[in-house]
């Protein structure tokens, strides 16, 4: 268990929808970070927050954002839904940011639009 | 974005010693060598990273070379659970992000 949770678990939905995703890091880790998983394109980072402001972006789609709360929980919100949305995603935190900071990751949210 | 390259898979028996090795010949003078593993259905976990000098916790054993060019993950008695997906990473200094490659799937033998 690394300490980092995620819900839900799976979420199944209809193209076209919106749905968010929440993460919840480990106790005292003040950075956040979102990746998604799909078969084709593998682990991809998507974005980053430290103590609440957006730090670093990757390749994430105008559909989707996240924030970071000030209780340092994090929500990643994706709309329009396409079929090829459906991955895993993935929530990790550490403890600051930077290059030599080991990253925790969640168990996941599995999404399928249908 | 500095890359690494790994081979795609490896076996080994049950309770012998596994070297995975990468290859990273751009790596810049401050990119960390990170490696996480991720086992079917669950997601990634961090191993271990080093900068410079060979670096060992209670997981692994990570060997870099002196120039730098390529790391070798060791562990030092393989068992079923180890079986997973092994990502070697350069975590480097103007980026807070990791770039996962294909990994090398490991596979162990009873």
């Amino acid at each position: 268990d690394s300490g980092v949770t995620q819900t839900p678990k799976h979420l199944i939905t209809a193209t076209g929808q919106r749905v968010t995703l929440r993460c919840s890091p480990r106790s005292g880790d003040l950075s956040v970070y979102w990746y998604q998983q799909s078969l084709d394109q593998g682990l991809q980072f998507l974005i980053q927050y430290y103590n609440g402001e957006e730090r670093a972006k990757g390749n994430i789609l105008e559909r989707f954002s996240a924030q970071q709360f000030p209780d340092l929980h994090s929500e990643l919100n994706l709309s329009s839904l396409e079929l090829g949305d459906s991955a895993l995603y993935f929530c990790a935190s550490s403890t600051g940011q930077g290059r030599f900071y080991e990253q925790y990751f969640g168990p996941g949210t599995r999404l399928t639009v249908t | 974005d500095a890359k690494t390259t790994q081979p795609n898979s490896m076996e080994s028996n049950e309770e012998e010693p596994v070297h995975l090795p990468c290859n990273h010949s751009t790596i810049s003078g401050t990119d960390y060598i990170h490696w996480y593993r991720q086992l079917p259905s669950q997601g990634p976990e961090y191993v271990i990273h080093g900068l410079t000098s060979n670096v060992n916790n209670r997981m692994a054993s990570l060997a870099i070379a002196e120039d730098r060019k390529s790391s070798t993950l060791i562990l030092h008695r393989a068992t079923l659970r180890d079986a997973a997906v092994y990502y070697c990473i350069l975590s480097m200094d103007s980026s807070y992000k990791l770039i996962f490659g294909s990994g090398t799937r490991l596979l162990v033998r009873p």
